[in-house]
């Protein structure tokens, strides 16, 4: 079965860019499905980021497309969140997400999370 | 694109079924089949319990259900048990920009 694994940094300032990396186990990352981030703050509840697709093909949240970006590097089965000009209402639990198969199937397989705080 | 609407919480004695509705527009829930619905215990990543409307992935549980009416999708469980305990959030396509769209989350207590 497939698993995912975020990594990231915990602790990010404030103006500062938030990066993480999701790793995948278990299965390809070249397979015929999407890949998400999703995030979670106590004030507003589950939020979808963005998604890729193993060609490099991407769809940003419209809010976030200023300050987002997803990449995927094949070779190490791994795919990459950046969000710039971070501020504390990026706090959240981030995770990434192998979706079901196409583009707004459902998210199927989750990461178990990491918490990104951003303060001074 | 706002968030769907579900009631904070909902509670149920055991072996009651209970419905959690989740309200959307004609942009997302009207216009899709593509409705899921996730399972999240406290400190864990959410789990997919239904998604297409009323379609269950592998594994999880025949006591869930789903279904949809207009802008209101649906999600019942039966035989409620202790482990029903959880947060649970609905999810729907809103287009090819916003392919994933949030509910507002109900917190369901087994009494």
């Amino acid at each position: 079965q497939v698993q995912l694994q975020e990594s990231g940094p915990g602790l990010v300032k404030p103006s500062g860019t938030l990066s993480l990396t999701c790793t995948v186990s278990g299965g390809s990352i070249s397979t015929d499905n999407w890949w998400s981030w999703v995030r979670q703050t106590p004030g507003k509840g589950l939020e979808w980021l963005g998604q890729i697709y193993h060609t490099g093909s991407t769809i940003i949240k419209p809010s976030l497309k200023s300050r987002a970006s997803i990449l995927v590097d094949k070779s190490e089965n791994q795919f990459s969140l950046k969000l710039n000009s971070v501020t504390a209402a990026d706090t959240a639990v981030y995770y990434c997400v192998r979706e079901l198969g196409h583009s707004g199937s459902s998210l199927e397989y989750w990461g178990q999370g990491t918490l990104i705080t951003v303060s001074s | 694109q706002s968030a769907l609407t579900q009631p904070a919480s909902v509670s149920g004695s055991p072996g009651q079924s209970i419905t959690i509705s989740c309200t959307g527009t004609n942009n997302d829930v009207g216009s899709y089949i593509l409705v899921s619905w996730y399972q999240q215990h406290p400190g864990k990543a959410p789990k997919l319990i239904i998604y297409e409307v009323n379609k269950r992935p592998s594994g999880a549980s025949t006591r869930f259900s789903g279904s949809k009416s207009g802008n209101t999708a649906s999600l019942t469980i039966s035989g409620l048990q202790a482990e029903d305990e959880a947060d649970y959030y609905c999810c729907s396509f809103a287009g090819m920009s916003i392919p994933y769209v949030f509910g507002t989350g109900t917190k369901v207590t087994v009494l």
